[in-house]
């Protein structure tokens, strides 16, 4: 089955800068990578999502890159702002559209 | 995005009684409804797999008999924790997709706690 590792568990970056998130996968069939944000009690919420046809997409500070050859996607936001500090999960959809989830980054932005 | 529900969103109850939670797609029809359970600051861990009108799926280590799901429609589909005993407590996290699509659509969580 498919095997997806997220980098790093822990992410402390200055408001303004700009915050990285890793994920790898191992099958290659997978063809959807989202990315969800959870805040401290609630559910995972969709902030964005590519497909295995595209290398690139952004939705204004939020873009994520995949590169399908070397099997990784990252999520990148940009100019973080304190309301970006949540717990950030990668995902791979594979065959029979079950979900592998990465382990999970929490992200604090420091004010 | 579309809108899945939970009910209730936080429960207590004694041990040995039986909590049902429901989850809801509220704007679209959802073919394949995800029950999760997330330990505090882990992954989400998947417990089964929904489709409406037929058995759900379990993953390997999930007990069917305590964790009874029922996908009655398109748009709700049930867990119950049977017998629940505080090792059960934990946050329970419903998702629903649609047989065209990838995406899953994830409900705000229920937190049980089981005394």
């Amino acid at each position: 089955g498919e095997n997806v590792e997220q980098h790093p568990s822990t992410l402390s970056v200055q408001e303004g800068d700009s915050a990285v998130i890793k994920c790898t996968y191992s099958d290659s069939a997978s063809n959807y990578f989202p990315w969800y944000k959870q805040e401290l009690g609630k559910g995972p919420q969709l902030i964005i999502d590519i497909r295995s046809n595209v290398g690139e997409k952004k939705d204004q500070r939020i873009a994520v890159t995949l590169n399908k050859t070397a099997k990784h996607f990252s999520l990148h936001i940009t100019e973080t702002q304190p309301e970006d500090s949540a717990v950030y999960f990668c995902a791979a959809i594979s065959t029979g559209n079950q979900f592998y989830f990465g382990t999970g980054t929490s992200l604090t932005v420091i004010p | 995005g579309a809108v899945v529900s939970q009910h209730p969103s936080w429960v207590i109850c004694k041990s040995g009684t039986s909590v049902k939670i429901e989850c809801r797609s509220l704007d679209f029809q959802a073919t394949t409804m995800f029950w999760y359970r997330q330990f505090p600051k882990q992954s989400l861990m998947l417990m089964a797999t929904s489709n409406e009108g037929s058995k759900a799926t379990y993953e390997q280590g999930v007990e069917k008999d305590k964790f009874l799901i029922n996908h009655a429609s398109l748009t709700l589909s049930t867990l119950t924790v049977t017998s629940a005993h505080p090792e059960d407590s934990s946050f329970y996290i419903c998702s629903a997709g649609a047989r065209a699509y990838n995406e899953q659509f994830f409900g705000p969580g229920t937190r049980l706690t089981v005394l």
